[in-house]
């Protein structure tokens, strides 16, 4: 059965400094998103993606964020210079059209020191 | 703007006993509900997807319904086993908005 893939599972980085997560999405769906949960509380939403372009994105989704498809099947989230309070564990999540279900991946746990 | 609350906070019950968890939201413009298992430390599990316009959606031994008049949700596990342990989120967006969570039901199936 077709699953969303992240990488890495967890990533530790120092403050200040780039990190890019990964996922694969599901190969026919076209919504995709990233979440995030800081440990101990709820799932946050950050980003949705349609057709090349955000769709939608939350007060947490700042500059320091992006989002990108490069190549049609990853579907990537940079983070320019991370805080403390960016360590999360990050979910990529996609859906095959217009409030379908959402199918999410393992999760990066991301660890900013 | 949807806020979704999910009690009890916890949960913890003999193996082989039927329960209701139970989610509540505040938009009832609701467009669907989910349901999801989350494992310590793991990713979530879509259980179950409940469009607005059905009442309940059946999964082996889950059930999962959906009262929009009273913004609630319910998912019943028949027959707990011990494997049912984890944490319960249920989540509703409107429209083709972004899912918002509830806090999660962290459920005990005690042998």
């Amino acid at each position: 059965e077709p699953e969303v893939t992240q990488t890495p599972s967890h990533q530790v980085t120092q403050m200040g400094q780039e990190v890019i997560l990964r996922c694969v999405p599901i190969s026919n769906h076209l919504y995709f998103y990233w979440y995030r949960q800081i440990l101990g509380q709820k799932v946050e939403f950050l980003v949705s993606f349609y057709n090349n372009e955000i769709s939608e994105k939350s007060e947490i989704f700042d500059d320091q964020f992006s989002v990108e498809r490069p190549d049609g099947s990853n579907f990537t989230l940079k983070i320019r210079s991370t805080k403390l309070e960016d360590s999360a564990m990050y979910f990529c999540a996609d859906g095959a059209g217009y409030g379908n279900e959402q199918f999410f991946g393992p999760g990066t746990r991301l660890t900013v020191l | 703007k949807q806020e979704v609350t999910q009690i009890p906070a916890a949960l913890s019950v003999p193996e082989g006993e039927n329960l209701v968890l139970n989610c509540s939201f505040t938009d009832s413009a609701i467009y669907n509900l989910q349901w999801f298992r989350q494992d310590p430390g793991k990713g979530l599990t879509s259980l179950l997807l409940i469009q607005s316009s059905q009442r309940e959606q059946t999964s082996g031994r889950l059930n999962a319904s959906l009262d929009k008049s009273s913004g609630r949700s319910t998912l019943y596990i028949a027959a707990s086993q011990p494997g049912d342990s984890a944490t319960y989120l249920c989540a509703g967006a409107s429209g083709n908005t972004p899912l918002v969570f509830g806090k999660g039901t962290r459920l005990s199936v005690i042998a």
